[in-house]
């Protein structure tokens, strides 16, 4: 049973905030990840981390930015929240097992932004 | 453009009736997941293949890698409304842990 967390889940914000979407896992995994998604589409890698003090961009530009201090801890902040920036965010640790990374994700965080 | 082709993107059946999802790319993977992801959740992990020309079952779905590792499909038996939810194909390039996605299936199975 995969141990990942996301906070909040649900996110209403206006233009201009400051957020930071939290994800924490305590399997001790030292890849971790986050998507975007839109409603039944596919998932856009926009970051992820081999370990701490590790981060690099994803396929998909994000105005985002992450943090990788501890091990277990994964958060991602938007300085200024647009409109545009609505969306699920899904956040996923793996481990190599059964041929291929496993990858174990959260519930998502789901930001509209008026 | 997408490297990962799912079709159909939708489908909409009956309970009972048996369909097959595919997963299509021109680029090598050294292996392939499915996930199904039900709304308002993250996607779970149904099924990893990874040599050429594999099946795996899992209850009654089927799971194919092609002989040539670039594509795969799924295929369910006697589909049941518990079925209902995303399916999402995922390319998987070497010993990154980055993971490619489809644009997904969205099934739906009706009473």
């Amino acid at each position: 049973e995969a141990d990942i967390y996301q906070t909040p889940r649900y996110l209403v914000i206006g233009t201009g905030k400051k957020i930071t979407l939290e994800c924490s896992q305590t399997m001790g995994h030292d890849k971790m990840y986050w998507y975007q998604q839109d409603p039944g589409m596919e998932l856009h890698l926009i970051h992820y981390s081999y370990g701490v003090n590790s981060t690099e961009k994803g396929d998909l530009s994000s105005e985002s930015t992450v943090s990788r201090i501890r091990t277990e801890h994964f958060p991602l902040t938007l300085e200024s929240a647009r409109p545009s920036h609505t969306s699920q965010y899904l956040c996923a640790s793996s481990e190599y097992r059964g041929g291929g990374e496993t990858q174990y994700f959260g519930p998502g965080t789901r930001l509209l932004v008026l | 453009t997408q490297l990962l082709e799912q079709s159909p993107q939708f489908l909409s059946i009956q309970e009972g009736e048996n369909l097959t999802v595919y997963c299509n790319s021109s680029s090598v993977f050294s292996s392939l997941q499915w996930y199904r992801q039900e709304p308002g959740e993250g996607p779970v992990l149904l099924v990893t293949v990874v040599t050429g020309g594999e099946v795996k079952k899992l209850k009654r779905l089927t799971f194919q890698f092609g002989d040539a590792r670039k594509d795969s499909s799924l295929h369910i038996t006697a589909a049941q409304p518990g079925d209902t939810g995303l399916y999402l194909c995922a390319g998987v390039w070497g010993n990154t842990g980055k993971l490619i996605f489809g644009q997904g299936t969205t099934l739906q199975v009706k009473p």
